[in-house]
């Protein structure tokens, strides 16, 4: 079985810093997505990588995946109150479609 | 708004009793998948459905079951509930496995509370 670890688990930084959080597995994924989900809400798709390497910006956030495709990472430059959140990150296991989530890491931005 | 529709938003009902959570797709969209959360299991995924087939089943228990229907609405049908099935449980839609990857979105979740 896959799975997909997140660090750190939980992540409270001050406005302005810049933060990197991560998505490991020893299993390579064909994709993965990243959503960021608020409490008692439904998660929010935020980008999906494909390639080995690459690289998506989506304004301050920056997602890379690993050359290998069992890793990623989310990079914030600036972080804002508006950051606060849960970050997960998800892939497909294997030919079967069943879909593993990470325990996502909890991100917290003091202002 | 992700274009998914859950109802009920909230759920109340006692142990032993049955309950059934409704799902509508995004438009256009075939694919649908249940998801239960609690606070110390994370996001798990029960089971998928592509255009009325099963497609992959996950951590499901036996007295959970689910079927996608010709409009490709999904319902997730929980029976004999225990105090531990209390969750948020969430549906998600996607274009389908066949585009190569699982970009889901999400609806609000239904708020399951068994007492």
């Amino acid at each position: 079985t896959q799975l997909l670890e997140q660090s750190p688990q939980f992540l409270s930084i001050q406005e302005g810093e810049n933060l990197t959080v991560y998505c490991n597995s020893s299993s390579v994924f064909s994709s993965l997505q990243w959503y960021r989900q608020e409490p008692g809400e439904g998660p929010v798709l935020l980008v999906t990588v494909v390639t080995g390497g690459e690289v998506k910006k989506l304004k301050r956030l920056t997602f890379q995946f690993g050359d290998a495709r069992k890793d990623s990472s989310l990079h914030i430059t600036a972080a804002q109150p508006g950051d606060t959140g849960l970050y997960l990150c998800a892939g497909a296991e294997g030919r079967d479609d069943k879909i593993i989530f990470g325990k996502g890491t909890r991100l917290h931005i003091l202002p | 708004d992700s274009g998914v529709t859950q109802t009920p938003k909230h759920l109340i009902t006692a142990t032993g009793q049955r309950v059934t959570l409704r799902c509508s797709p995004r438009s256009g969209d075939l694919s649908v998948y249940w998801y239960q959360q609690s606070l110390d299991q994370g996001l798990q995924f029960l089971i998928h459905y592509y255009n009325g087939e099963e497609r992959a089943k996950g951590n499901i228990l036996e007295r959970f079951s689910a079927q996608q229907f010709p409009d490709l609405h999904s319902e997730l049908n929980l029976s004999s509930l225990e105090l531990g099935d209390s969750a948020l449980y969430f549906c998600a839609s996607s274009v389908g496995p066949l585009a190569g990857y699982y970009e889901q979105y999400f609806g609000p979740g239904t708020r399951l509370t068994v007492t």
